[in-house]
């Protein structure tokens, strides 16, 4: 099973809402990192937040980790039609050479 | 800024063929990885380089090859194509912290894949 694993699998808000999304893992690690993806295209990097880090803020986007749970979340505030996409988690685990394993997204539909 | 260039972005290839993904960047990563994405899935690791002349295993390498004899080039090679194969796939390479953590990776925009 993959490492990362987020929830819920899919997402539909109205414009302006916020959107949250939970990322749960097994194994310890040294970074998790959450990428967006567009309808057919590649994925983009959005945040890296580091295991001895609580929370992180990036312009509309607030991502925390708790290590103790194992989880993390990606919190959009404000959304618009344009956040519209899938979005992943990827951890770098410490016991697996640090390579990224990414669990299986959240897609987020944002309606104007 | 190129980045991280794929080729080709679309191919169709028939059971048995073999053929070459390509994949280079040109950020001086140390670190450059293949994925594998089918319908509705997250992305799947098949092999990954940390350095020239260095490859490992992800977790589905079977039926893929590859090498890193430059920096800048990490080519996936299909054997002998099998419909299961039959992916969008993405070349990614990151910048490698010291001590060994991956940074952010850097993602090619993709080879969509049809084996008949």
């Amino acid at each position: 099973s993959q490492q990362g694993e987020e929830d819920p699998q899919a997402l539909s808000i109205q414009e302006g809402e916020n959107a949250t999304m939970n990322c749960s893992y097994k194994t310890s690690i040294n970074n998790l990192q959450w990428y967006r993806q567009n309808s057919g295209r590649g994925l983009v990097h959005l945040i890296l937040i580091r295991s001895n880090e609580r929370e992180k803020h990036s312009g509309r986007l607030r991502v925390t980790l708790d290590t103790s749970k194992k989880s993390s979340s990606l919190l959009i505030t404000a959304s618009r039609a344009a956040d519209t996409a899938s979005y992943f988690c990827a951890t770098a685990r410490k016991a697996a050479g640090n390579k990224l394993t990414f669990g299986g997204g959240t897609r987020v539909l944002v309606k104007p | 800024n190129a980045g991280v260039t794929q080729t080709p972005k679309f191919q169709v290839l028939k059971t048995g063929q073999s053929m070459t993904l390509q994949c280079a960047q040109d950020m001086n990563h140390e670190y450059m990885s293949w994925y594998r994405q089918d319908p509705g899935m997250g992305l799947r690791l098949i092999h990954y380089s940390v350095g020239a002349g260095i490859t490992d295993q992800g977790e589905v390498p079977n039926g893929y090859n590859v090498s890193r004899s430059t920096t800048e080039d990490f080519p996936l090679r299909l054997l002998s194509a099998a419909p299961s194969q039959t992916s969008v796939y993405f070349c990614a390479s990151s910048y490698v912290k010291a001590g060994g953590t991956n940074e952010k990776l850097f993602f090619g925009s993709g080879t969509q894949l049809s084996v008949l």
